[in-house]
């Protein structure tokens, strides 16, 4: 089955509403990426991280990962209409070289 | 800078036919993967490459085969193609960090 499972499934927002997404791996994660995919586009890097229990911000976005290495979170503040597509998360485990992705997060914004 | 190229864009296919998907990649990189999307699975890796002359099986690779002759090249080949193969395929290169993906190729088996 899945090995890395992200809730909810589908998020629709108001524009301005806060959005938070959820990863969990069912195996301890050498580091942890984020990706956003545009409707119709490919997925596209956001950021990455290693340490446990590590935060990192870029601009609204807020993303953590879990001081056991298997889970994360991905926090926007005040979404934008840009916000909108979906985003997963994608982690390498230990001594290998897979990198895994969720199952993503489709994020739908409301002017 | 071309980055990852994939082709074809589109492709319909009947069962039982096989085809290639191709993947080019002009970054250099070590690290090259196939994966497939299908709603609500996200993106399942079916076969990846750590270098030239080294592949190994993913999360879904019963039906594809894969080899890496070259560096650049990661052809992804389809045996005899199956209804339960529709789905948007995506190849992905990196180095040690952040991957690059291709456009995509969407594939129908009718």
């Amino acid at each position: 089955g899945q090995q890395v499972m992200q809730i909810p499934q589908y998020q629709h927002v108001q524009e301005g509403e806060d959005f938070t997404t959820y990863c969990n791996s069912s195996t301890t994660l050498s580091n942890i990426q984020w990706y956003k995919q545009r409707p119709g586009g490919h997925p596209v890097f956001l950021i990455q991280l290693v340490k446990s229990g590590e935060v990192k911000k870029q601009k609204r976005l807020t993303f953590q990962f879990g001081e056991a290495k298997k889970n994360s979170s991905l926090h926007i503040t005040a979404t934008q209409t840009t916000d909108v597509g979906t985003y997963f998360c994608a982690g390498l485990r230990y001594n290998t070289d897979k990198l895994i992705f969720g199952t993503g997060t489709r994020l739908q914004v409301f002017p | 800078n071309a980055g990852v190229t994939q082709t074809p864009k589109f492709q319909v296919l009947k069962t039982g036919q096989s085809m290639t998907l191709q993947c080019a990649q002009d970054m250099n990189h070590e690290y090259m993967s196939w994966y497939r999307q299908d709603p609500g699975m996200g993106l399942r890796l079916i076969h990846y490459s750590v270098g030239a002359g080294i592949t190994d099986q993913g999360e879904v690779p019963n039906g594809y085969n894969v080899s890496r002759s070259t560096t650049e090249d990661f052809p992804l080949r389809l045996l005899s193609a199956a209804p339960s193969q529709t789905s948007v395929y995506f190849c992905a290169s990196r180095e040690n960090t952040e991957a690059f993906f291709g456009q995509g190729t969407r594939l129908t088996v009718v």
